[in-house]
């Protein structure tokens, strides 16, 4: 079973715009993650953050987490064609220590 | 530094034939996964390992599935015989310590595998 759901499923935008990805899960968390899934690089972590944590930054990579809602959201500024892959947010429950992935939202960047 | 190495990237195979699907992690990783993605979905845990321990193998189907783990390092998944739904992708992932759950998983390029 999938404990987030991303929304929206897919996403197409032109290069240079920004992108913004949700997701929602249904238990408590101890974290939660967001990855990104290409055919040339297979699934690779980008950022993580705490329950305790509100935002994070990485690069153009900027993430909120409201647990109060038990929503995330991933954006991506200034998207390039490269940023095209499939982004999927991933829980740690509080009292595990299980990654629970979600579908994923397809992103598509046009040049 | 080399990445997850998973063999082989692909195998097609008849239904009730098994299967063998080999990881090998990033050196002084000690927590392995193997997960199943199906299309259109997130990967799904099938198996845990803390060094040569299973340690969560809830969601591995242990009629077909096979997981081992010797010496701590390199891990082989088998499924025997294979039906048609497993066709998937198996994607193997480690980590230096996934007690905790904090720690970020490290994947590789994934088997996959047709069921025809």
């Amino acid at each position: 079973s999938q404990q987030g759901e991303e929304d929206p499923q897919a996403l197409s935008i032109q290069e240079g715009e920004n992108a913004t990805m949700n997701c929602s899960y249904k238990t408590s968390i101890n974290n939660l993650q967001w990855y990104r899934q290409n055919s040339g690089r297979g699934l690779v972590h980008l950022i993580l953050i705490r329950s305790n944590e509100r935002e994070k930054h990485s690069g153009r990579l900027r993430v909120t987490l409201d647990t109060s809602k038990k929503s995330s959201s991933l954006l991506i500024t200034a998207s390039r064609a490269a940023d095209t892959a499939s982004y999927f947010c991933a829980t740690v429950g509080k009292y595990g220590n299980k990654l629970v992935f979600g579908a994923g939202t397809i992103l598509r960047v046009k040049s | 530094e080399a990445g997850v190495v998973q063999s082989p990237r692909y195998k097609i195979i008849e239904k009730k034939q098994p299967v063998a699907f080999w990881c090998n992690p990033i050196s002084g990783h000690n927590t392995l996964y193997w997960y199943l993605q199906n299309l259109g979905q997130g990967p799904e845990l099938l198996i845990r390992y803390e060094n040569e321990e299973a340690v969560d193998d809830s969601q591995l189907p242990k009629d077909r599935f096979s997981a081992e783990r010797l010496k701590g390092v390199d891990s082989t998944l088998k499924i025997q015989p294979a039906e048609l739904g497993d066709s998937a992708v198996y994607l193997c992932a480690s980590s230096l310590d996934g007690r905790e759950g904090l720690d970020e998983q490290f994947f590789g390029p994934g088997t996959r595998l047709t069921v025809l």
